[in-house]
């Protein structure tokens, strides 16, 4: 167990809707990043928050947004879906923000699957 | 840029056997982390080692060791006496300094180990 927890574990939707990852990260940890593993795409960085600001940002659509509340919980809204968005998400989180982040300590992840 | 390549897809070996999985990175930068993760049929992703650009010793971890070759960028990670529990998709990944906290990842080796 990581102990950064990820909801909901599945979730199954249909084109054009909206849906919200959560992620509550380890105890401690003030750094949160979302991942996106689909088959042909690997697993892509997203974003990235640290102590409730953006730090980083990777391949993340517009359709796409992310926040960091105050008790460091974050959460990924994916909107408009497509077919193509329907992929594992992962949350991970870490200690520190910079380069000496150390591992990544990643939860069980959300599949969602777009309709 | 960044970037990390494990050239071998699927590997399959029967129980017992060594087996040794390639990863080759690509960065301008002199300071950066290697790693490797470990993705069991689960899903989840686990961390396996972390390794900083400065540090060329081989690290060994019971069954596991890792070979870090800067004058290959390569960071080679074998199983030694492998076991079925090893069956997992493993990943190598990269964080530099200009990247700054992302971690990209290889399209990862899918390891089947066979009894």
């Amino acid at each position: 167990d990581s102990g950064v927890t990820q909801t909901p574990k599945h979730l199954i939707t249909a084109t054009g809707q909206r849906v919200t990852l959560r992620c509550s990260p380890r105890s401690g940890d003030l750094s949160v990043y979302w991942y996106q593993q689909s088959l042909d795409q690997g697993l892509q960085f997203l974003i990235q928050y640290y102590n409730g600001e953006e730090r980083a940002k990777g391949n993340i659509l517009e359709r796409f947004s992310a926040q960091q509340f105050p008790d460091l919980h974050s959460e990924l809204n994916l909107s408009s879906l497509e077919l193509g968005d329907s992929a594992l998400y992962f949350c991970a989180s870490s200690a520190a923000g910079g380069l000496n982040t150390g591992e990544l300590f990643f939860g069980e992840g959300s599949r969602l699957t777009v309709l | 840029a960044q970037k990390v390549t494990q050239a071998q897809t699927e590997i399959s070996v029967v129980e017992k056997e060594d087996v040794t999985l390639d990863c080759v990175y690509e960065t301008r930068d002199t300071t950066y982390y290697l790693f490797w993760y470990k993705q069991p049929p689960s899903g989840e992703l686990v961390f396996l080692i972390r390794r900083n650009s400065f540090d060329e010793q081989n690290e060994i971890s019971g069954r596991y060791s890792w070979n870090f070759q800067k004058s290959t960028s390569s960071f080679n990670f074998t199983i030694t006496a492998s076991q079925v529990v090893d069956s997992a998709v493993y990943f190598c990944a990269l964080s530099t300094y200009s990247s700054a906290s992302k971690i990209i990842f290889g399209s990862g080796t899918r390891l089947s180990i066979r009894p």
